[in-house]
């Protein structure tokens, strides 16, 4: 099952405009990391951010986390071609250990 | 390079036969995750291992197994294979000692049934 649901499940920018993704998620974590695919690749990791954290930046990427409403947001600024690509939310769920969960993605497609 | 080496990188086989696909993960990283990414599917957790014991189960079906080895290699046993089975299968692993975060991912084995 999926912890986590990301939304939208496909974005189309330009180069350099933004691109913003979501996720909401189901219960309780110690915290939620965001991870890059390229097609067929394996994930690399982008980001964590957690629980008692608000906001966290790396670079280009903004991270945001709102417990209360079990959500969180990566933005994307000044986007470039190469970060054409699916992007996933995972979560750390309090009640299951090491295990990470992983959100359904957002493929984000950047045009030239 | 994530340093988490997953053979074979493709497979294909039919239905009905068996087939294992091997992890070595990052040295020194003691837990080993295996996930299943199929199109209609997303990334399905299937099962976690730390330091030779099984840690989590995820929605693994009986006809899949898994083990670590004392060497901290891993194998997904994958058997009696259906249509459905066709994935790409990552291994991912974990350095351990309270370490909260960060999984890094081989690069997948794909399989095809045919």
């Amino acid at each position: 099952s999926q912890q986590g649901e990301e939304d939208p499940q496909a974005l189309s920018i330009q180069e350099g405009e933004n691109a913003t993704m979501n996720c909401s998620y189901k219960t309780s974590i110690n915290n939620l990391q965001w991870y890059r695919q390229n097609s067929g690749r394996g994930l690399v990791h982008l980001i964590l951010i957690r629980s008692n954290e608000r906001e966290k930046h790396s670079g280009r990427l903004r991270v945001t986390l709102d417990t209360s409403k079990k959500s969180s947001s990566l933005l994307i600024t000044a986007s470039r071609a190469a970060d054409t690509a699916s992007y996933f939310c995972a979560t750390d769920e309090k009640s299951s250990g090491d295990k990470l969960t992983f959100g359904t993605g957002t493929r984000l497609a950047v045009r030239p | 390079d994530s340093g988490v080496t997953q053979t074979p990188k493709h497979l294909i086989t039919a239905t009905g036969q068996r087939v294992t696909l091997r992890c070595s993960p990052r040295s020194g990283d003691l837990s080993v995750y295996w996930y299943q990414q199929s199109l209609d599917q997303g990334l399905q957790f299937l099962i976690q291992y730390y330091n030779g014991e099984e840690r989590a189960k995820g929605n693994i079906l009986e006809r899949f197994s898994a083990q670590q080895f004392p060497d901290l290699h891993s194998e997904l046993n994958l058997s009696s294979l259906e249509l459905g089975d066709s994935a790409l299968y990552f291994c991912a692993s974990k350095p351990s000692g309270g370490y909260t975060g960060e999984l890094f991912f081989g690069e997948g084995s794909r399989l095809t049934v045919l």
